[in-house]
């Protein structure tokens, strides 16, 4: 079956400027999670979904950081206003909820911010 | 603060021989231990995982070791093949957060040389 998707893959942004990463997560799977990972680093918890709704943002860095599930299947994580420090590799993951130690990652989209 | 840390940056081992990775962790209220490992260009993959409860679990060539006094865990890969080289992270969970948000350390890049 499909895994987790995420696009773009790329993504190249003048500072400032806003941009929108989309995740689709495996289907079936009730949470879902967003990751930050700098160069050099390992992954960085931003946010986590139950279904459709927001349970835990502690690791939003900013208020320009934004992620919505609507529907409680398809992900997007909203950057407002770019800087440069954004640049990173942002990772989706997707579980079971009652297997939620098992996470699943997409490839992830990278950002550079110029 | 690290609550998870990988000091080993980078290890090299010969093809057949076994390689131990390493993994410190600061927070006595982890209770689920899991190792990605990561592809370039690719999110990480599920390897193996350990609840705080046992100290010991075995996967084919894979086994994860807990040491829960000295707050330290490691995998062990017997025999390393050179399909294993890739980046290995260790990543800690707290499950009375109702979360399953992991928290990973940076990495240990493992390169099996034929």
């Amino acid at each position: 079956g499909a895994g987790v998707s995420q696009s773009p893959r790329y993504k190249v942004a003048k500072r400032g400027q806003d941009v929108a990463l989309r995740c689709d997560p495996i289907s079936g799977h009730v949470s879902l999670f967003w990751y930050q990972q700098a160069l050099g680093q390992g992954p960085e918890f931003l946010t986590y979904f139950q279904n459709e709704a927001q349970l835990d943002k502690s690791g939003l860095p900013s208020d320009r950081f934004f992620a919505e599930r609507p529907e409680g299947s398809v992900s997007t994580l909203k950057i407002q206003r770019t800087q440069q420090e954004d640049s990173a590799v942002y990772l989706c993951a997707s579980s079971l909820r009652d297997r939620g130690h098992e996470q699943y990652f997409g490839p992830g989209t990278r950002l550079t911010v110029t | 603060d690290q609550q998870v840390k990988q000091n080993s940056p980078s290890l090299s081992v010969q093809e057949g021989r076994i390689s131990i990775l390493n993994c410190d962790y600061t927070n006595s209220m982890f209770d689920y231990f899991l190792w990605y490992k990561k592809y370039p260009a690719e999110g990480p993959t599920f390897l193996i995982s350990i609840s705080s409860i046992k100290d010991k679990n075995e996967d084919g060539r894979f086994t994860v070791f807990l040491n829960k006094s000295a707050k330290h865990l490691s995998l062990h890969i017997v025999p390393s093949q050179p399909g294993d080289s890739a980046v290995y992270f260790c990543a800690a969970s707290e499950d009375s957060t109702g979360t399953y948000k992991y928290i990973f350390g940076t990495g240990t890049r493992l390169k099996v040389l034929a």
